[in-house]
């Protein structure tokens, strides 16, 4: 069936880069997104890939997407005390826009 | 400017009693969506909606209800059959491949 899992915690030091894994299992998913939720907020959406790139960037995300095995990532790079929060992962997957979400991964930047 | 606003932001609930959630959108998007989230879980889908005077279930819509009679607007009842209620709950639209717009979140606490 339908799943997306995630790493549930990383820490990185201020000024780092930081990399954020996903797999999912749906192989016929068109669309991968990623979104950053802070404390007591709804979800914002940072960045989404076609399942046709391998790679997309902007400005400091990094998106990279291995079809074959069923792998995206994120990477920040320069990482701030701002980009702490929950990072998820979304597959679209079904005919009805349907998005499922992995558990989200903590992401605690120190100094 | 255009968004989906949820409200009220925190909601108390006595054992036995209906609430209801509203969420409202002004972005002329055809599908809207309910998510319940508990700490360290990912996003649970409880209903959807994807036109008018439709909606389905999501993956745990036992004791919620939904109607979806406008298109701005998809209100979630959470019943007194929903044994339990105590989580964050997020609304969401979408026109389709750009990905969801999310609500702020209702925090919903039985006292």
């Amino acid at each position: 069936g339908e799943d997306v899992e995630q790493s549930l915690f990383l820490s990185v030091r201020e000024g780092d880069s930081s990399v954020i894994n996903c797999t999912y299992t749906d192989s016929s998913s068109t669309y991968l997104y990623w979104y950053k939720q802070e404390p007591g907020a709804g979800l914002q959406l940072l960045t989404y890939i076609f399942s046709n790139m391998d790679m997309k960037q902007d400005q400091r995300l990094t998106v990279l997407l291995n079809k074959k095995d069923k792998h995206l990532s994120l990477r920040i790079a320069d990482t701030q005390t701002g980009d702490s929060a929950i990072y998820f992962c979304a597959e679209k997957s079904g005919g009805y826009n349907k998005l499922i979400f992995g558990a989200g991964t903590r992401l605690a930047v120190h100094p | 400017d255009g968004g989906i606003t949820q409200s009220p932001k925190y909601l108390f609930r006595k054992e036995g009693q209906n609430v209801t959630l509203s969420c409202e959108q002004n972005l002329n998007h055809d599908a809207m969506y309910w998510y319940r989230q508990d700490p360290g879980q990912g996003l649970r889908l409880i209903y959807y909606s994807q036109i008018v005077n439709d909606f389905q279930k999501g993956d745990i819509a036992e004791g919620y209800s939904v109607s979806r009679e406008k298109k701005e607007s998809f209100p979630l009842t959470v019943t007194s059959a929903q044994k339990n209620p105590t989580a964050f709950y997020l609304c969401a639209s979408t026109l389709g491949t750009s990905g969801y717009t999310f609500g702020s979140g209702t925090r919903l606490t039985v006292v």
